[in-house]
């Protein structure tokens, strides 16, 4: 089993849409976790960072975090044609080694 | 917010020649950075870690001789890649977070995108 679980897609919805992006991990000590959205030929950029569980709002975009689960999500509102990239999520331990997921390719449709 | 530069965007070089890759952190002190590798539509894949003042520390499977990292002050490293060869093509991806504001996320390079013909 790898230690980070995520759908790699690609995921086409229209735009306006409610996305819904996930991530499933092995590692019951990752306690910091993030998203990071990723345009085709560029670096990573962050987009969330959520420490332990809970849930964090910015704008269009909500991350959640169920440690007892393993389980974290990204979602995305009204969701816009520059939406479209891939997601990574990304977490770890100690804030030092981080350990990504596949991506996710996201298609936001005019 | 804090901003990595990374230099070149693109390369292309002959098998056998050496290609170095910059780093920098432009508006923040960066003690530890990040070297990643990422083939087509798979994720990143860390190769080393850089230290300023000190070696790097190498994933395991990289080889410290062929992909040499040198973190000469807190705000530049650099990777060379040598005797490069055309399955050293790839996206190469360096990181660093800023010294002081620890408890946010690493910030990423544009990348450079390598190719060895």
């Amino acid at each position: 089993q790898k230690e980070v679980e995520q759908d790699p897609g690609p995921l086409s919805v229209p735009e306006g849409a409610i996305v819904s992006l996930n991530c499933t991990y092995s590692n019951s000590a990752f306690q910091y976790f993030m998203w990071y959205r990723q345009y085709s030929r560029k670096g990573p950029e962050l987009l969330m960072y959520t420490y332990s569980s809970g849930n964090k709002e910015d704008g269009r975009f909500t991350a959640q975090v169920d440690k007892s689960s393993k389980y974290i999500s990204l979602f995305i509102r009204d969701s816009q044609p520059s939406d479209s990239a891939t997601y990574l999520c990304a977490m770890s331990a100690n804030y030092k080694n981080f350990v990504f997921g596949p991506g996710t390719r996201l298609s936001v449709l005019p | 917010g804090a901003v990595v530069s990374q230099h070149p965007s693109r390369v292309i070089c002959k098998s056998g020649t050496s290609v170095k890759i910059e780093c920098r952190s432009l508006d923040f002190q960066a003690t530890t950075m990040f070297w990643y590798r990422q083939f087509p539509k798979q994720s990143l894949m860390l190769m080393a870690t850089s230290n300023e003042g000190s070696k790097a520390t190498y994933e395991q499977g990289v080889e410290k001789d062929k992909f040499l990292i040198n973190h000469a002050s807190l705000t530049l490293s650099t990777l060379t890649v040598t005797s490069a060869h055309p399955e050293d093509s790839s996206f190469y991806i360096c990181s660093a977070r800023e010294r002081v504001l620890a408890n946010y996320g690493y910030t990423f390079g544009s990348g450079t995108r390598l190719t060895v013909v």
